[in-house]
């Protein structure tokens, strides 16, 4: 079982309209979340951040963390062309001292 | 500006070559990691290093050596032994703290190595 999963995608969605990025993780004790948005060819930049079970906005992005289902979604409202990336879940495990364990990440395609 | 500056951003190795990537940042981050990134897949980790003159195995740092002299720097030596060195390296750093909330790790703008 991989510790931290994404669906690959490609997660299509028009412009304009609210894009819905899952991600699931296995370590039950884990307690950091990030959400990184990586373009094609450029490195990771984070984007969220999420550390308590609930809702976090941001602008058009909303992180929402559920630890009983050992889940972490990312919301984006208004989808842009620009938003077109490939986003990675990242989670800090148990005992792992400060290491982040990333999924292979969503990507996402915003159309006109 | 504070940041990870990662050189070269393009790198070619021949055969039998050790080649050496440089990570350097002013964030005053205590940890600083290598991770590999092939084409379509997630982020691998190769070592990490939390302390001056200490660092740890990732998942796959067969064929790769760090060193950790300095807290700003954190190179990484590819050897002849890594057979298959083409891939998208990323240097990130990030501050250690017991607190929650306080662990996210940036990165730099890779290097890209491929084989001659």
């Amino acid at each position: 079982q991989k510790e931290v999963e994404q669906n690959s995608g490609p997660l299509s969605v028009p412009e304009g309209a609210i894009a819905s990025l899952n991600c699931t993780y296995s370590d039950r004790g884990s307690q950091s979340f990030f959400w990184y948005r990586q373009y094609s060819g450029k490195s990771p930049e984070l984007i969220m951040s999420i550390y308590s079970n609930g809702d976090k906005e941001d602008g058009r992005f909303t992180a929402q963390l559920n630890k009983a289902s050992q889940y972490v979604s990312l919301l984006i409202r208004d989808s842009q062309p620009s938003d077109s990336a490939t986003y990675l879940c990242a989670v800090k495990g148990t005992g792992t001292a400060s290491k982040l364990t990333f999924g292979t990440g969503t990507r996402l395609q915003v159309t006109l | 500006d504070g940041g990870i500056t990662q050189s070269p951003k393009y790198l070619f190795r021949k055969e039998g070559q050790n080649v050496t990537l440089s990570c350097e940042q002013n964030l005053n981050h205590d940890a600083m990691y290598w991770y590999r990134q092939d084409p379509g897949q997630g982020l691998r980790l190769i070592y990490y290093s939390q302390i001056v003159n200490d660092f740890q195995k990732g998942d796959i740092a067969e064929g790769y050596s760090v060193s950790r002299e300095k807290k700003e720097s954190f190179p990484l030596t590819v050897t002849s032994a890594q057979k298959n060195p083409t891939a998208f390296y990323l240097c990130a750093s990030s501050i250690i703290s017991a607190r929650v909330g306080n662990q996210p790790q940036h990165f730099g703008d890779g290097t890209r190595l491929s084989i001659l």
